[in-house]
């Protein structure tokens, strides 16, 4: 079964600190994307990576980045954790040719 | 600036009912759309798609049509099951400017036994 796995089902974390969330996908796989999602707003493309390390701004760029160091390998690092940084994170997959995303369960992130 | 918009954020559908989800686009170069379904606490799971060389395709119980003049995509579920509860959420994208998809914002659908 193929498959997305991130790292954290659930994080707290404190104002500031820096926070890395990680996700792998067994597909082998090109493309790998980081959405946040939010009530109200749907999902939102962070960042995303065509090849291993490439690397392009979503639309929300901002207090986020992100590493591709193995092609299976996507991480999310927010610098300085703030509380609007709260939010689902999902991560998600795709092959150049084949439609559509795998997407990991997503990780709850509590900044305090 | 939102390019795929589901205007109703909630829906109810009594069980054995149809229930029909909307969803809008501004781009008309759009042309492959999905369907996902996300449980609480889960992550998206495909549903359904369709590609703009097709007005309508059938799974089971899932039916995705596609208006392109219009812009407007719905998903329809019959009949609803219980089960069926979760958000939906339609995606867009433009194939040959890569595999990036745009979201719609969600509609929480509740089916009531």
């Amino acid at each position: 079964d193929v498959k997305v796995t991130q790292s954290s089902r659930y994080l707290v974390k404190r104002t500031g600190e820096k926070v890395f969330l990680e996700c792998v996908q067994d597909m082998d796989h090109e493309n790998m994307f980081w959405y946040r999602q939010d009530p109200g707003l749907g999902l939102r493309l962070i960042y995303f990576s065509y090849d291993v390390k490439m690397k392009e701004k979503g639309d929300i760029p901002e207090g986020y980045s992100v590493s591709r160091e193995k092609k299976e390998r996507f991480s999310l690092i927010l610098e300085s954790a703030s509380t609007n940084q709260t939010s689902m994170y999902l991560c998600a997959s795709s092959s150049h040719l084949l439609g559509g995303y795998t997407f990991g369960s997503g990780t709850r992130l509590t900044v305090v | 600036d939102q390019q795929v918009k589901q205007n109703s954020p909630s829906l109810s559908v009594q069980e054995g009912r149809i229930s029909i989800l909307n969803c809008d686009y501004t781009n008309s170069m759009f042309d492959y759309f999905l369907w996902y379904k996300k449980y609480p606490a889960e992550g998206p799971t495909f549903l359904i798609s369709i590609s703009s060389i097709k007005d309508k395709n059938e799974d089971g119980r899932f039916t995705v049509f596609l208006n392109k003049s219009a812009k407007h995509l719905s998903l329809h579920i019959v009949p609803s099951q219980p089960g069926d509860s979760a958000v939906y959420f339609c995606a867009a994208r433009v194939s040959n400017t890569g595999n990036q998809f745009y979201f719609g914002t969600g509609t929480s659908l509740t089916v009531i036994p």
